[in-house]
């Protein structure tokens, strides 16, 4: 199966600022006959399921705030808070979707300083 | 509008068996995936495995073969989590979402299902 390593496990920013959490993958999730990365970020708060926030690596959902932003390819992936907002505190997650078996990184804590 | 509700929270013993349910309603059941998802107290998420409604040809995480069992009834746009023998260790909360097939995110989740054993 495709390991997915996120860090750091936690992060504290202040209300306003950058928050970035990373994403490493075991093998390329890039499918290279659409160049397309598959790879999501999901949002999860407190008592509730998870939200899609990004797939192929750096689409944002309908309704998405534009603070939120994902880059990268192949191995090595980021999910940006630019300006970051009260609600947004939560676990936020990748998960790739290339294997046959879907696996996600074990979370990164976000928080306010 | 898309939905995907599960059934209630529950209780169980070590040995005894369980089937929970996730019904959707919003879109066309058969052209999607339904993922099941565990969530143990405090921890990440994990996929178990998905199932494809048209054929209910099913794919399982290694980690999960063997212990659960997913399947769907078209007729009633619902898919369901089976455990023959329930240890400690299913204590979670399990979460169905739609998925969109091969090489697919998933974009709705339901609102999870807190699975309880205790003897």
């Amino acid at each position: 199966d495709i390991v997915m390593t996120q860090s750091p496990e936690s992060l504290a920013v202040s209300l306003g600022e950058r928050a970035t959490v990373f994403c490493r993958s075991s093998q390329s999730l890039l499918h290279s006959p659409i160049n397309k990365n598959y790879l999501a970020w999901y949002q999860q708060k407190p008592g509730q399921p998870p939200k899609l926030l990004i797939h192929w690596a750096s689409t944002r959902e309908s309704g998405v705030p534009d603070r939120f932003r994902g880059s990268g390819s192949g191995t090595d992936f980021t999910l940006t808070i630019s300006s970051l907002q009260a609600e947004d505190v939560a676990v936020y997650y990748c998960q790739q979707y290339f294997g046959t078996v879907r696996t996600f990184g074990q979370g990164t804590k976000v928080e306010i300083k | 509008e898309v939905q995907l509700v599960q059934s209630g929270a529950e209780v169980k013993k070590p040995g005894e068996s369980l089937r929970i349910s996730c019904k959707a309603s919003g879109y066309s059941f058969s052209n999607y995936w339904i993922s099941w998802v565990r969530q143990m107290p405090g921890k990440g998420l994990e996929w178990m495995g998905r199932i494809d409604p048209t054929d209910s040809d099913t794919s399982y995480s290694p980690s999960f073969q063997g212990h659960v069992t997913i399947s769907v009834d078209k007729s009633i746009s619902t898919a369901y989590l089976h455990w023959s023998s329930l240890k400690a260790s299913d204590t979670a909360r399990y979460y169905c979402a739609r998925d969109q097939g091969l090489y697919s995110e998933n974009d709705f989740w339901g609102q999870g299902t807190l699975v309880t054993v205790s003897s």
